[in-house]
């Protein structure tokens, strides 16, 4: 059994397209991240829920919109793709927002 | 501020020991973690440490914290053909809610 999920594995759109990555985690972790992974393999975190509610935002463009559904999922929506967002995307859970992270699989998104 | 960096490439041989090294800023960092990440694949924790401990093994790895001087080393004995992926290390900041920061990766190359 998978812990961390992320769908799709693989996305390729065009520029303006809104699309959207999912994730889910059966480890009954209260905390889950958003991880952006550029060309450069350089990783930064985007976004942090616990219990349903954001508590990271780092500076992200607003185009990028998460939503938690419940405490075993955290969508990635965004609208208005531009270049720049072509990435690998890092779905993470944590018990906590202390805990040890565990990552999915990453999802490669490529905006053309 | 938050930041950590490591060099960006290491090839050692075969049978040989590895060392890769890093620095990170904060000063508030709690734990330090070594992650890898193999070709197309997500992260996989191998070993972290606590703040107020100086050296941690764990198999063929040997983790040195050096918090004056904020220097986190990780030491593969007997490096392997496996061994070949990214490195990263990351920073777990204190303050509201943890963050973990990563650095920028290291590519481990081990040759015949």
């Amino acid at each position: 059994d998978t812990a961390v999920s992320q769908t799709p594995k693989y996305l390729v759109t065009q520029m303006g397209n809104d699309k959207s990555i999912k994730c889910e985690q059966n480890l009954g972790h209260d905390t889950m991240y958003w991880y952006k992974q550029d060309s450069k393999k350089f990783l930064k975190i985007m976004f942090s829920y616990n219990n349903k509610e954001l508590i990271i935002n780092e500076t992200v463009p607003n185009r990028f919109s998460p939503k938690s559904p419940d405490k075993a999922h955290l969508n990635l929506h965004i609208n208005s793709l531009e270049l720049g967002d072509s990435a690998v995307y890092f779905c993470a859970s944590s018990q906590d927002p202390n805990g040890e992270l565990f990552f999915g699989e990453g999802s490669r998104l490529t905006v053309l | 501020g938050e930041d950590v960096e490591q060099s960006l490439f290491l090839s050692v041989r075969e049978g040989d020991s590895s060392v890769i090294n890093c620095t990170y800023t904060d000063s508030s960092s709690t734990y330090l973690y070594w992650y890898k990440q193999e070709p197309g694949a997500g992260l996989q924790l191998l070993t972290y440490i606590f703040s107020n401990m100086d050296m941690k093994q764990d198999q063929r790895l040997t983790v040195l914290l050096n918090k004056k001087d904020k220097h986190l080393s990780l030491r593969i004995a007997d490096t392997q053909t496996g061994d070949s992926a990214i490195y990263f290390c990351a920073s777990l900041v204190s303050g509201g809610y943890n963050k973990l920061i990563f650095g920028a990766g290291t590519r481990l190359a081990v040759h015949p």
